[in-house]
């Protein structure tokens, strides 16, 4: 069965440092993968995705994330973090063509709040 | 373009009500969702559809229908209100190709669902 991990319910980061919010995963084939951010009181927004390809991943505001194949895990990274990358971050997954339909299985989510 | 669009913003239901939460999409996507996002408990898909006139259940079905007339609407509908269904509900929707399965989603900005 496919499956989506977030280890970390909540990450605290000072302003200025790196910070990474993990995400692990299980699915059958080659994995899609996904992060999204959702601000409070929004819908969630796209931020980047691995579908093929190189490792390292860019995506929106300067987050990043790389794909690691053999640790099945695709960890969210920004060198400098900012106040305002403070939201919930979901990590999101779904298999090879034989698995569900385009449906994407979601985990529960990372608090990321961000101390000036 | 105004993406998706979802109404109302905010419900609250008695039990035992009924009520239907709008949804959609100006991006000529084919593929429309539903979720539900519990607390600490990330989306969970309710139904979907794959174009006009085709719908299939997701993770969460029972309790809800859907129905899928046009490529633009995907109207969610809740026959007996339960106290079970009080949550957030967000409606997204892709264009998803034969060859792919790594189409972002676009979500609107939900519809929070109270029931007493």
């Amino acid at each position: 069965a496919q499956s989506v991990a977030q280890p970390e319910d909540q990450v605290n980061v000072a302003e200025g440092n790196p910070l990474t919010v993990k995400c692990t995963y299980s699915v059958s084939g080659n994995p899609y993968l996904f992060w999204y951010v959702q601000y409070p009181n929004r819908g969630l927004q796209f931020l980047l995705k691995y579908i093929t390809g190189d490792n390292l991943v860019k995506g929106s505001y300067g987050f990043e994330a790389e794909f690691n194949k053999s640790q099945t895990s695709f960890h969210l990274k920004k060198p400098s973090a900012l106040v305002s990358d403070s939201a919930l971050y979901f990590c999101a997954v779904r298999g090879g063509f034989m698995d569900s339909n385009y449906q994407l299985i979601w985990g529960a989510g990372t608090k990321l709040i961000i101390k000036p | 373009n105004a993406g998706v669009t979802q109404t109302p913003k905010f419900r609250i239901l008695k039990i035992g009500q009924s009520m239907t939460l709008q949804c959609t999409q100006d991006m000529n996507h084919n593929y429309m969702y539903w979720y539900r996002q519990d607390p600490g408990m990330g989306l969970k898909l309710i139904y979907y559809s794959v174009g006009a006139g085709i719908t299939d259940k997701g993770e969460v079905p029972n309790g809800y229908n859907v129905s899928r007339s046009t490529t633009e609407d995907f109207p969610l509908r809740l026959e007996l209100a339960a106290p079970s269904q009080t949550s957030v509900y967000f409606c997204a929707s892709s264009f998803n190709s034969a060859s792919g399965g790594g189409e972002t989603q676009y979500f609107g900005p939900g519809t929070r669902l109270l029931v007493l």
